[in-house]
């Protein structure tokens, strides 16, 4: 199984800072027929479910704010959040779908300073 | 607008059976794989069994293989999740969600149903 590890687990943010989070998987995300990397995002408030926020590393949803901002290849990926507002407080959870079972990273939850 | 509905919430025996449903809209469902993914109480997110959009295909995690079955009426535009011989550590909040097409992420998730495996 690819395993994927998130870090922090947790974040202390104040309003407007720039965040960033890691996620690393176990072996590479990244298909070497189309160049796509196999990687999601989510967002999931308290008593949520969870919300797509970025999908092939870097594509982000349609209705996701542009501050949310995926990068990274192969087995290093980012989120990066530019200027977190109080709404984002949240835990982030990274996905890897290359290959069965499709799994995901242990969650950074994003918390107020 | 895409929305997933579950049902089927409820308190079990161990050892005993379950099954869930999750009535999709919005979209054509024929046309998407369908997931099952669950989180157990404070805890992250488990994929736990995927169905190609003709039933032609399925799979599972190795968690619930041989005890679940997935399964799906595409003319009654639902998805099932059927449940046997239930443990206590499959107590957990079950979603469904929609496979993203050209890659299993799971774009629209529903609310969300409780299980709970307890004597």
């Amino acid at each position: 199984d690819i395993v994927m590890t998130q870090t922090p687990s947790s974040q202390a943010v104040s309003a407007g800072e720039k965040v960033t989070m890691s996620c690393k998987s176990s072996q590479s995300l990244l298909y070497s027929e189309n160049k796509k990397n196999y990687l999601a995002w989510y967002q999931q408030k308290p008593g949520q479910s969870p919300k797509l926020l970025i999908s092939w590393a870097s594509t982000r949803e349609s209705g996701v704010p542009d501050r949310f901002i995926g990068s990274g290849s192969g087995t290093d990926f980012t989120l990066t959040i530019s200027s977190v507002q109080a709404e984002d407080l949240a835990v982030y959870y990274c996905e890897q779908y290359y290959d069965t079972p499709w799994t995901f990273g242990g969650g950074t939850k994003l918390e107020l300073k | 607008e895409v929305q997933l509905v579950e049902s089927g919430e409820g308190l079990v025996q161990p050892g005993s059976s379950m099954k869930l449903s999750c009535v999709a809209s919005g979209f054509t469902f024929s046309n998407y794989g369908m997931n099952w993914i669950r989180q157990a109480p404070k805890k992250g997110l488990e994929w736990i069994a995927l169905i190609y959009y003709d039933s032609s295909s399925k799979y599972y995690a190795d968690s619930v293989k041989g005890r679940f079955t997935i399964s799906r009426d595409n003319s009654k535009n639902t998805l099932y999740l059927e449940m046997n011989s239930l443990r206590s550590e499959d107590t957990a909040m079950y979603y469904c969600a929609k496979g993203g097409g050209a890659g299993n992420y799971f774009d629209y998730w529903g609310q969300g149903v409780m299980v709970t495996v307890s004597s």
